[in-house]
C-alpha cells in the first residue's frame, strides 16, 4: 500500500509555457502533500507544503505566483510552473503524507516528473 | 551550517565491504530520523527509520546519537545492488523533511 503517482514521468516544453504536473495517493487519502526539486547531483529541496481545501505554504526563495499549487481534492495535487524558463528546468518530486496512529508520519514518494525547458 | 550535512563520498568500495556513513543534524529539536535510498534519476525509497536504541535491519544498521546530534548507517557484506546515493532525513516539529546532499556510494566487483 501507500502508493504515490506523478504525472506526466517526463514533459519538454518550449520556454514561456505553462507545464502542470499532477501527484496522486492511490491508496490513501493524503491532506498533506509536498513538493521537492532536485538539481543534478543536489539533494531534494522543499519547495511547498500542499495543504488540502487550503493555501500552499512555500518555502522561502520559491515564487508562489511562479509554482501554483492546488490541492482540491484529499488524493490530489497538482504543481503547474507557469512561464517556464531554461532553469526551471528539474526534476520534481512529490510526497503524500500518511498519518499513523500513535506513530511516526511517513511521506510516500511519487516517481517524479523530469521537466526539460527548452 | 547547513541543517543537515552528510560525509560528501563518493564512497567506491569492493563487494564484501563494510562501509559507514555520517549525518550531522543542527537542530536539536528534530524528532525523527531517517535513511532514504535513491537510485540514479528515480525517487527516493525509505530505506530504514533511525531510533535512539540503535535498529538493525539485515545487513543494515542505524544509529542515532542524540547528545552529538549525529546519526549513522552501516552496511555490512555490500552487494552491488547497494550502488546508490543515501540521504539522511531529519524530521523536526512541522513534520518537514530535511533531506542531506546524500552521500553515493558504488559497490564495485
Amino acid at each position: 500500500g501507500a502508493v504515490v503517482s506523478q504525472h506526466p514521468s517526463r514533459v519538454i516544453c518550449k520556454s514561456g509555457t505553462s507545464v502542470k504536473i499532477e501527484c496522486r495517493s492511490l491508496d490513501f487519502q493524503a491532506t498533506t502533500m509536498f513538493w521537492y526539486r532536485q538539481f543534478p547531483k543536489q539533494s531534494l529541496m522543499l519547495m511547498a507544503t500542499s495543504n488540502e481545501g487550503s493555501k500552499a505554504t512555500y518555502e522561502q526563495g520559491v515564487e508562489k505566483d511562479k509554482f501554483l499549487i492546488n490541492h482540491a481534492s484529499l488524493t490530489l495535487s497538482t504543481l503547474t510552473v507557469t512561464s517556464a524558463h531554461p532553469e526551471d528546468s528539474s526534476f520534481y518530486i512529490c510526497s503524500a503524507r500518511l498519518l499513523r496512529e500513535n506513530s511516526y508520519n511517513e511521506q510516500f514518494f511519487g516517481p517524479g516528473t523530469r521537466l526539460t525547458v527548452l | 551550517r547547513k541543517e543537515v550535512e552528510q560525509d560528501p563520498g563518493p564512497f567506491n568500495v569492493p563487494e564484501g565491504a563494510t562501509v559507514a556513513f555520517n549525518c550531522t543534524y543542527s537542530n536539536s529539536a528534530s524528532q525523527s530520523f531517517f535513511w532514504y535510498r535513491q537510485d540514479c534519476r528515480k525517487e527516493p525509497k525509505l530505506l530504514m527509520s533511525v531510533y535512539s536504541s540503535g535498529n538493525e535491519d539485515g545487513r543494515f544498521t542505524a544509529q542515532l546519537n542524540r547528545a552529538s546530534q549525529y546519526i549513522s548507517l552501516l552496511i555490512r557484506d555490500s552487494k552491488l545492488s547497494d550502488s546508490a546515493t543515501y540521504l539522511c532525513v531529519v524530521v523536526g516539529y512541522g513534520q518537514n523533511f530535511v533531506f542531506g546532499p546524500g552521500t553515493r556510494l558504488s559497490v564495485l566487483p
